[in-house]
């Protein structure tokens, strides 16, 4: 079964640092997004990417947030000062088609640890 | 009003059980709608979709009513391995999730 790649599994990083979450979609799928979830809360959604574009971003996704898709196959979520409330498991998801008909396929997550 | 709301439990149930999650949708424009299942620190898994006829797989069936923006998850005969948490999802323009409910399958 085909799967979304996420990798590390987990990151520990000093506030203030940055960092840079890979993720690998689906090899077919169109549409990728990050989500998070802080220990103990619902997952929320931070942004979708569509044809090598932002299609949308929630108000959590700030300045200090980017995404990239530097080649074929991979996905990132940088964050470029890291901040205490910013620990918390990211998940990269992909789908073929926006997700209406199909729901996304999420990764493994990674993990964030900010000290 | 919360996007997806759902009773966050936990659901102690015995294995074998009968047990059904409700969860209510503010937006009525919403397209789609899914169920999905977390592990403890693990991704969301795609469980069901749920269609205005209402589906079944094994031994899971969902119902969604649109006229109350209310969905249903209906788990027969429990197994140890549905212990759980039961997230509900709305389609928009991308997935929104509930809190999830909890679910403890007991022997």
């Amino acid at each position: 079964e085909p799967e979304v790649t996420q990798t590390p599994s987990h990151q520990v990083t000093q506030m203030g640092q940055e960092v840079i979450l890979r993720c690998v979609p689906i090899s077919n799928h169109l549409y990728f997004y990050w989500y998070r979830q802080i220990l103990g809360q619902k997952v929320e959604f931070l942004v979708s990417f569509y044809n090598n574009e932002i299609s949308e971003k929630s108000e959590i996704f700030d300045d200090q947030f980017s995404v990239e898709r530097p080649d074929g196959s991979n996905f990132t979520l940088k964050i470029r000062s890291t901040k205490l409330e910013d620990s918390a498991m990211y998940f990269c998801a992909s789908s073929e088609a926006g997700g209406a008909n199909y729901g996304y396929t999420f990764g493994s997550g990674t993990r964030l640890t900010v000290v | 009003r919360k996007e997806v709301e759902q009773d966050p439990g936990p659901f102690n149930v015995p294995e074998g059980a009968t047990v059904a999650f409700n969860c209510t949708y503010s937006n009525s424009a919403s397209q789609s709608f899914f169920w999905y299942r977390q592990d403890c620190r693990k991704e969301p898994k795609l469980l069901m979709s749920v269609y205005s006829s209402g589906n079944e797989d094994g031994r899971f069936t969902a119902q969604l009513n649109r006229a109350s923006q209310y969905i249903s998850l209906l788990i027969r005969d429990s197994k140890l391995s549905d212990s759980a948490t039961y997230l509900c999802v709305v389609v928009t323009d991308k997935l929104i999730f509930g809190t999830g409910t909890r679910l403890q399958v007991f022997p």
